[in-house]
């Protein structure tokens, strides 16, 4: 099956500065990568997502790129707020099985005020 | 509008019991999702289900037994919980393709 790796497991960042989370999956059919953020204690939320027929995407803040030549994709946050900090994850799903999708192990932002 | 409910939120079992955890959603989803989140490890899928009446073994299924007997609903049954079951669950759904994941609120289980 699909498998997802996920880089850094912990990320502090000043607020104001950057950050950018990298993931990387095994199986080339993967072709819907979502990102999820989970604040503590609460259930996890989509965020930002992308499609294998994209390079990349913005929302505002939050921009998503993806290398299908090299199976990654990576998650950019711009001008961090202290409301950023949560646990993030990344998934990779193949639309035509079943419409699973495996996760990354995930990376807590911490912004420091 | 609910969105994905689960109960219990809360549970402690002592090894060797049973129980069963309740997923409902009113959005009409076809597909639906058991997944347990562990420290470092992020979302592993249990069971999944693509439609009323079917049910498919996920990442992690050992331990587990699931149902859809309705498609607003997908029940998690542990026949003889065991320790290493300790986790958070998360029930989720989404519509039939690669859409988005609604997770319900998650439930702790503690297993003695």
């Amino acid at each position: 099956g699909e498998n997802v790796e996920q880089h850094p497991s912990t990320l502090s960042v000043q607020e104001g500065d950057s950050a950018v989370i990298k993931c990387t999956y095994s199986d080339s059919a993967s072709n819907y990568f979502p990102w999820y953020k989970q604040e503590l204690g609460k259930r996890p939320q989509l965020i930002i997502d992308i499609r294998s027929n994209v390079g990349e995407k913005k929302d505002q803040r939050i921009a998503v790129t993806l290398n299908k030549t090299a199976k990654h994709f990576s998650l950019h946050i711009t001008e961090t707020q202290p409301e950023d900090s949560a646990v993030y994850f990344c998934a990779a799903s193949i639309s035509n099985t079943g419409n699973q999708f495996y996760f990354g192990t995930g990376t807590s932002l911490t912004v420091i005020p | 509008n609910a969105g994905v409910t689960q109960t219990p939120k809360f549970r402690v079992l002592k090894t060797g019991q049973s129980m069963t955890l309740l997923c409902a959603q009113d959005m009409n989803h076809e597909y639906m999702y058991w997944y347990r989140q562990d420290p470092g490890m992020g979302l592993r899928l249990i069971h999944y289900s693509v439609g009323e009446g079917t049910t498919a073994k996920g990442e992690v299924p050992d331990g587990y037994n699931v149902s859809r007997l309705k498609k607003q609903n997908f029940l998690l049954g542990l026949e003889s919980a065991a320790p290493s079951q300790t986790s958070v669950y998360f029930c989720a759904s989404s519509s039939a393709g690669a859409g988005k994941l609604f997770f319900g609120s998650g439930t702790q289980l503690s297993v003695l």
